[in-house]
């Protein structure tokens, strides 16, 4: 079975600083997909980035970006020019492609609470 | 995209009750997802539901405490039945896009007392 791992409980950072959240994966697919996601003290789940597991290139949206590590199964998100309205719940999730009974299934991490001050 | 919304937003139970929570999507999708999420806590992914089938559950689900209905393309709903104080969580409605992400509804808020 898939896990997703994150050790970091909470981190902090000020604001215009950078900071990146730890994730790490567990699984024996070779294709997948991986994503953030921001859980806002509204409880919405937002979407923060994506990657395709067969691209190599770490995808980047505006000041977010992710270091994908395949082989480390490791996918760490980097935030940049931190902004007070990026404090929330980080969830790292992975998902496999279609085609298997799994399709669309999401597993999460155990999340990463981020502060920021001013 | 898609956009989701999801009745009602919270409600607070007694235990022994029941609650349907009802999600609904602006696009006919053909899978629906129902995650929980406990305080504190990650989401788990309470069971898959497709239109014209039985829904299909996760390990330590069961749709005795959990029915789900699919009557169409975009609606579903997900009943917690004879609630206990454990139940009480956000549950999530979700489905998945065309490049593999998930769209969340906002949530609905149990608090069983």
């Amino acid at each position: 079975a898939q896990t997703v791992t994150q050790s970091q409980p909470e981190m902090s950072v000020q604001e215009a600083e950078t900071v990146t959240l730890s994730c790490t994966y567990d699984t024996s697919e070779s294709d997948y997909y991986l994503f953030w996601y921001k859980q806002p003290p509204s409880r919405q789940m937002i979407l923060v980035i994506r990657q395709e597991a067969y691209k190599q290139q770490n995808a980047t949206e505006n000041r977010f970006s992710v270091n994908f590590q395949k082989a480390a199964k490791s996918f760490s998100l980097k935030i940049s020019d931190s902004q007070l309205g990026d404090a929330a719940m980080y969830f790292c999730a992975y998902t496999p492609p279609a085609g298997g009974t799994s399709y669309g299934k999401l597993t999460f991490g155990q999340g990463t609470i981020l502060t920021v001050h001013p | 995209s898609a956009v989701i919304s999801q009745k009602p937003s919270r409600d607070i139970c007694q235990r022994g009750t029941s609650l349907t929570i009802q999600c609904q999507v602006d696009s006919q999708v053909t899978m629906m997802f129902w995650y929980r999420q406990q305080p504190g806590q990650s989401l788990t992914l309470i069971a898959t539901a497709n239109q014209g089938s039985e829904a299909t559950y996760e390990s330590g689900f069961v749709i005795d405490k959990f029915p789900i209905s699919r009557p169409n393309l975009t609606f579903s709903t997900l009943t917690v039945s004879n609630m206990s104080p454990e139940d009480s969580s956000i549950y999530l409605c979700s489905v998945v896009g065309a490049t593999y992400e998930q769209y969340f509804g906002p949530g609905t808020r149990l608090t069983v007392t």
